[in-house]
């Protein structure tokens, strides 16, 4: 299947700090979504990209559909310490009914 | 206004036990997704539904998998005979639309434990 790179793996980072995280595929991808999961929950979506060099803002969250159409990054601006879980990216092709969802960038915001 | 919601939330099954686990979409919603997530892993496609019709189960492991929606709402996805591998998070998902392409509202999960 496909293989979604999703980096960096974890972050620690002190409250206000702003945050960027990417991922990368070996595919061309026509919808990027962005998810946040809290232990024991289920993914919640925060951001949802259709369009290649689309920019889209969700309150602090800023995301971007690369122009390759190969990746899409991530930003949260003034971490506060509800920020705090683990961030999935997911991409589907033209191809297929599913979205591949990449490993995942845990978040640690120190207050 | 409600979302996706499993059940049960958790569930413990000796191997070789029949499972069965239960899925209520968002109202309306006509796409119907399942996944599967290991334990630090981002969740894997199991299998996709519009409506009743199951369109796309290439995501299912093994013939011991099976999902059913047959009324086009709640879904259920059954596992047979199962086993230590089995054990995991069992997400749904649903859309509002068709094909797959847009955006999905995911449940909490079922985890099932098999020992």
């Amino acid at each position: 299947g496909q293989q979604l790179n999703q980096s960096p793996q974890s972050m620690f980072i002190q409250e206000g700090e702003d945050v960027s995280m990417n991922c990368t595929s070996s595919s061309i991808f026509n919808t990027w979504l962005w998810y946040k999961q809290d232990p024991g929950e289920g993914p919640v979506l925060l951001i949802a990209l259709y369009k290649a060099g689309e920019l889209t803002s969700n309150g602090r969250l800023t995301a971007q559909f690369g122009i390759t159409r190969k990746d899409s990054f991530l930003n949260i601006s003034a971490s506060i310490p509800s920020d705090v879980g683990i961030y999935f990216c997911a991409g589907r092709s033209n191809t297929g009914n599913q979205f591949y969802f990449g490993t995942g960038t845990s978040l640690t915001v120190i207050p | 206004g409600a979302g996706v919601s499993q059940s049960p939330r958790y569930k413990v099954a000796k191997r070789g036990q029949d499972v069965a686990l239960r899925c209520d979409p968002i109202s309306g919603h006509v796409s119907l997704f399942w996944y599967q997530q290991a334990l630090g892993q981002g969740p894997e496609f199991l299998t996709y539904f519009q409506n009743e019709a199951q369109l796309d189960k290439s995501g299912l492991p093994s013939d011991r998998f099976f999902a059913e929606r047959p009324e086009g709402s709640v879904s259920t996805l059954k596992i047979q005979r199962t086993q230590q591998e089995d054990s995991a998070v069992y997400l749904c998902a649903s859309s509002p639309r068709t094909g797959g392409f847009y955006e999905q509202y995911f449940g909490p999960g079922t985890r099932l434990t098999v020992t």
